[in-house]
């Protein structure tokens, strides 16, 4: 089984949709997680760190947590097609290190 | 200062050739971290830095070696690479305490 799992789309939206991307980990005493974005060919740009159960809300992007279901999600309201990018969830490993386990990620395709 | 430095952007080496990849931050990070990241791939972890001492190893191959002279700068030498060693090759940095992890822009390493 696979530590992150994430569905690697692509998830295509139109734009001014809410683009749904889900994450799931197995570790379950993972406490921090962190949602990533990435562009072709750039390097990943943290957007969103979430550490306890519920929403956490900053500007258009709402990450949710339930850890008894092990499960992270991003929202992204009225999506433009510069959201267009792949989404990386990363979680991190109870090792005493600050060690992150990437998802595969998630291409969102946001269309005119 | 709010950012992740790496020098050069673009790197093309020869298998014989040695190399060093340079990684700078000032905002006061003490852990730093090397990934090396494959097209269509998410980031891989190599190495990580903890108050300048080395704290994982990846079980990077020993053509990969890293060092850290300060709390600013993590330097990764390169020898006698592969050809299959040519990727995106990223640097990143936390405050020691937390795990939201910046990355720099990247190294794009080509080895011919």
């Amino acid at each position: 089984q696979k530590e992150v799992e994430q569905n690697s789309g692509p998830l295509s939206v139109p734009e001014g949709a809410i683009a749904s991307l889900n994450c799931t980990y197995s570790d379950r005493v993972s406490q921090s997680f962190f949602w990533y974005r990435q562009y072709s060919g750039k390097s990943p740009e943290l957007i969103m760190s979430i550490y306890s159960n519920g929403d956490k809300e900053d500007g258009r992007f709402t990450a949710q947590l339930n850890k008894a279901s092990q499960y992270v999600s991003l929202l992204i309201r009225d999506s433009q097609p510069s959201d267009s990018a792949t989404y990386l969830c990363a979680v991190n490993q109870n090792t005493g290190f600050q060690k992150l386990v990437f998802g595969t990620g998630t291409r969102l395709l946001v269309s005119p | 200062d709010t950012e992740v430095t790496q020098t050069p952007k673009h790197l093309v080496m020869g298998m014989t050739n040695k190399k060093s990849l340079k990684c700078e931050q000032h905002m006061g990070h003490r852990a730093m971290y090397w990934y090396k990241q494959k097209a269509k791939k998410p980031p891989e972890l190599m190495f990580v830095y903890s108050y300048e001492k080395l704290s994982i190893n990846e079980s990077v191959p020993s053509r990969f070696s890293p060092e850290c002279p300060n709390s600013s700068l993590l330097n990764l030498h390169l020898h006698a690479l592969q050809p299959e060693d040519s990727a995106l090759y990223l640097c990143a940095s936390s405050y020691a305490s937390r795990n939201e992890q910046f990355f720099g822009p990247g190294t794009r390493l080509t080895v011919l």
